[in-house]
């Protein structure tokens, strides 16, 4: 496809559980970030990989938050020991270069923790 | 924690009329970029400004940017039903782009 891809786009889990959530960028994009929304707030900055390295995780809110790009391409946020305060949108977006160019959004992944 | 800060938060005009949302960030920047969000989807970028540039066009948007007052207005002229969505801001720190909280917008027909 020519867009970003998450998957899946809904989640529902227990407190307590582990979620993954996944990202696939525009091919040929170096650039990948995760952002967390809460309802009615802007997205909040959680982590930005350059290919396959992540450059920034300063966003991520605790050790139970970890975020990969093995490949440079695909990437998984994972949550430990999901907590309800974990309930919002995650959305990935991807740029063909550096961290402040256009990026381009997937439709993100609406997680509930019950 | 966010570095642009849209105003107003909610906006609602009629279908035909203009309008006006403005951003006020806090650092220095490279560029200023608007997106738009409708419910339930992800951002769309809309436009970037360089910190060089005073004003720029995009079809209906106008777009200015006053860095000496750090602040920026986004202009939709002649609103349709389909403009109504969030818009937001979003400002550089380091490599990375962080947005504010938005300004909703909603177009009664």
């Amino acid at each position: 496809g020519a867009g970003v891809s998450q998957s899946p786009r809904y989640k529902v889990a227990k407190r307590g559980q582990d979620v993954a959530l996944r990202c696939d960028p525009i091919s040929g994009h170096v650039s990948l970030f995760w952002y967390q929304q809460a309802l009615g707030q802007g997205p909040e900055f959680l982590t930005y990989f350059q290919n396959e390295a992540q450059l920034d995780k300063s966003g991520l809110p605790s050790d139970r938050f970890f975020a990969e790009r093995p490949e440079g391409s695909v990437s998984t946020l994972k949550i430990q020991r999901t907590q309800q305060e974990d309930s919002a949108v995650y959305l990935c977006a991807s740029s063909y270069a550096t961290g402040y160019q256009p990026q381009h959004f997937g439709d993100g992944t609406r997680l509930s923790i019950l | 924690s966010q570095q642009g800060e849209e105003d107003p938060q909610a906006l609602s005009i009629q279908e035909g009329e203009n309008a006006t949302m403005n951003c006020s960030y806090k650092t220095s920047i490279n560029n200023l970029q608007w997106y738009r969000q409708n419910s339930g989807r992800g951002l769309v970028h809309l436009i970037l400004i360089r910190s060089n540039e005073r004003e720029k066009h995009s079809g209906r948007l106008r777009v200015t940017l006053d860095t000496s007052k750090k602040s920026s207005s986004l202009l939709i002229t002649a609103s349709r039903a389909a403009d109504t969505a969030s818009y937001f801001c979003a400002t550089n720190r380091d490599d990375k782009i962080i947005f504010g909280k938005g300004t909703r917008l909603h177009i009664l027909p």
